[in-house]
């Protein structure tokens, strides 16, 4: 089966750092996806990760291990402008190179 | 500019009257698809498409028609539309295979009453 999990809602404070962790299990994994997405708006790509370890964009990590099934996206020096949801998302070469998204986690950064 | 486009961005309707909700993208991507985002469920997909004339079901396919005619363009049709289709839309394309991540449009808000 498939099946992705994280965290429903997170709160941080301006200028932090923040980790948000997703774990997921799929029987082709061929990829993993960060997206951020914005109240009413559409989801927009942050990072990919297909090997293991680290990636690093910014202000902006996305972390893998394919062996424990996890991921991480750590935000750092937050800003009242992350405040968003942040989607994971595994893609499966078993179901036609399909993406399966997580619920998202709703971030909020206070100041 | 890279881009994928929906229409309309907003639409309201009644209980079985049927629309199309468009969807083109300039990038010549061979892989489209088609979610909805509902409070509480995330992100599900309806209808995907891996080339033209190559559609296939997705999680929640029951009361959607889609077509791939052309590459660029991938219509959702509801044929009698119903209050639980009453959702956010999303439409998406990427390359197929490797990486790729997916581009999204900028997403329909259909109310059906």
């Amino acid at each position: 089966g498939q099946n992705i999990d994280q965290p429903t809602e997170m709160t941080a404070t301006e200028g932090a750092i923040v980790q948000i962790n997703c774990t997921y299990q799929t029987s082709g994994f061929n990829g993993l996806f960060w997206y951020q997405q914005h109240a009413g708006e559409a989801p927009t790509f942050l990072s990919y990760n297909v090997l293991d370890g680290l990636e690093e964009k910014g202000r902006f990590s996305s972390f893998l291990s394919r062996s424990k099934g996890y991921s991480y996206l750590l935000l750092k020096e937050l800003q009242m402008k992350d405040s968003a949801s942040y989607l994971c998302a595994v893609r499966d070469r078993d179901q036609g190179g399909k993406l399966i998204f997580g619920q998202g986690t709703e971030l909020s950064v206070k100041p | 500019e890279a881009q994928v486009t929906q229409n309309p961005r907003y639409l309201i309707t009644v209980t079985g009257k049927k629309l199309t909700v468009t969807c083109s993208q300039n990038m010549n991507h061979e892989y489209m698809s088609w979610y909805r985002q509902d409070p509480g469920l995330g992100l599900r997909q309806i209808y995907y498409s891996m080339n033209v004339e190559v559609t296939d079901k997705g999680d929640v396919p029951e009361g959607y028609k889609v077509s791939r005619k052309e590459k660029r363009n991938f219509p959702l049709i509801l044929e009698s539309p119903s209050p639980n289709q009453t959702s956010l839309y999303f439409c998406a394309s990427s390359l197929y295979g490797e990486g790729g991540e997916a581009f999204f449009g900028q997403g329909t808000r259909l109310t059906v009453v």
